[in-house]
Parts: C-alpha cells; sequence; structure tokens
C-alpha cells in the first residue's frame, strides 16, 4: 500500500508569506505527528493528532504554527507571516493509535521549507 | 524533558569497513529505543526498536544492542556498502508517551 505523503516537496516563500503544508498518512492509521528539521538539529516534535481527540498541540514554537487533520485523515501545517528561523524540513508520521511509545511511526519524505 | 545524544555526528568509512555509532539517553522513565535510517531526498525509514536491556536486534548487515541500565545503544554495520550512507537516527519514547525524542543523527558516508 502507499506510504505517508506530503506536498510540495519543496516550497521557497517569502519572508511574511502564510504556507500550507500537506500530509496524507497511511490509510488505517489513527495517529498522525509533525516534526520539523532545523539546520544542525534534530527531529523536533510539532503536533500529534490521535482520532478524534484534541490534538497535543505543545510541540508549536509560536502561535504562528497551526495544524488541522480533517476527517481523520489528511492534515495541513499552516505557518503564518513566515519567518527565517522557519527554514526547515517539516516532517510528517503516522501510526497505529494508543499511548504506546512502542508505535512504529511511518514517515513521508518531508517539505522542504526555506524562508527568504 | 529527554536529551538523547548521538556521536560521531559524521563519519566516513570505506566500503567493506565495518562501523558503529553510539547513541545515548537517560535511562529515567525509559520505555522504547527507535533507529531509524535516513537518506537524503527519502523518508526516514524505521530500523529497529527495542525495549528490554540487552536487547540485540539484526536485520541484514546491520545490528543493534540496547544498554537501558547505563543508557546507550550501539549501532553496528559490518561490511559497510555505498548504499548505507545515510544519516542514522536514534529516539527515545518514555513510559506512557508516543512522543519520540530524537537525537541529531550520526551521517555516514561509504566511500567505494
Amino acid at each position: 500500500g502507499a506510504g505517508v505523503s506530503q506536498s510540495p516537496s519543496n516550497k521557497v516563500t517569502e519572508k511574511g508569506k502564510d504556507v500550507e503544508l500537506r500530509c496524507d498518512p497511511i490509510s488505517g492509521h489513527t495517529a498522525l505527528y509533525w516534526y520539523r528539521q532545523s539546520l544542525g538539529q534534530g527531529l523536533e516534535f510539532l503536533i500529534y493528532f490521535q482520532g478524534n481527540s484534541a490534538p497535543d498541540k505543545s510541540g508549536l514554537p509560536s502561535d504562528r504554527f497551526s495544524a488541522e487533520r480533517t476527517g481523520g485523515s489528511v492534515s495541513t501545517l499552516t505557518i503564518q507571516r513566515t519567518q527565517q528561523e522557519d527554514s526547515a524540513v517539516y516532517l510528517c508520521a503516522s501510526s497505529f493509535g494508543g499511548t504506546s511509545g512502542y508505535n512504529e511511526q511511518f514517515f513521508g519524505p518531508g517539505t522542504r521549507l526555506t524562508v527568504l | 524533558i529527554l536529551n538523547v545524544e548521538q556521536s560521531p555526528q559524521s563519519l566516513h568509512v570505506q566500503e567493506g569497513d565495518s562501523t558503529n555509532f553510539t547513541c545515548s539517553f537517560p535511562s529515567s522513565n525509559f520505555y522504547a529505543l527507535h533507529w531509524y535510517r535516513w537518506e537524503t531526498a527519502k523518508s526516514p525509514e524505521a530500523l529497529f526498536v527495542m525495549t528490554l536491556n540487552g536487547d540485540e536486534k539484526k536485520k541484514g548487515r546491520i545490528s543493534a544492542t540496547l544498554n537501558t541500565k547505563e543508557g546507550y545503544s550501539y549501532l553496528y554495520i559490518k561490511g559497510s556498502q555505498p548504499e548505507d550512507s545515510a544519516t542514522y537516527l536514534c529516539a527515545q519514547s518514555g513510559a506512557g508517551s508516543y512522543q519520540l525524542t530524537f537525537g541529531k543523527g550520526t551521517k555516514l558516508s561509504v566511500i567505494p
């Protein structure tokens, strides 16, 4: 079956513009995660969706960042008024649900965001 | 807050050499340790998930060990091949948590 897909693969934008990044998780996976990797840093957790529960937004770096997941499937990460420090690779992952840290997370190929 | 460290940051080896990397993590509140391989322009791919102290897992030429008491895991690659070139990430999850805390990765380059 298809893996996790993300679009666009690359996005170049000007400082101050809004951007939307899309993630299509694996069918049947109830959990969805967003991470980002800035230059020289490890993968940083941003937000977690599990089924119909309220998302865990504890990793979002500022209120310019928001995410939604429609119909328990596709997710969109929105960054408003982008700043240069938002430049990073944004990765989406999905897994079977639950609170087990054993669950394997399946990653998409990422969106490379460059803010000029 | 979990703090996962990986070393070395980068590594160049000749084709056919064996190599290993280290992942260290806080041993308190440990639940699982994950290893991923991330090739350029591709998705990170899960290699291993380990939970028990003394666990050893193997997939082809790649193997990993886990010491939860002292807080480290080793990843070994036997007879490195150019296709092994990638960034190897480790991540820890705590008890009752779905969050993975990642290290910065070890970038391996295998020279033909």
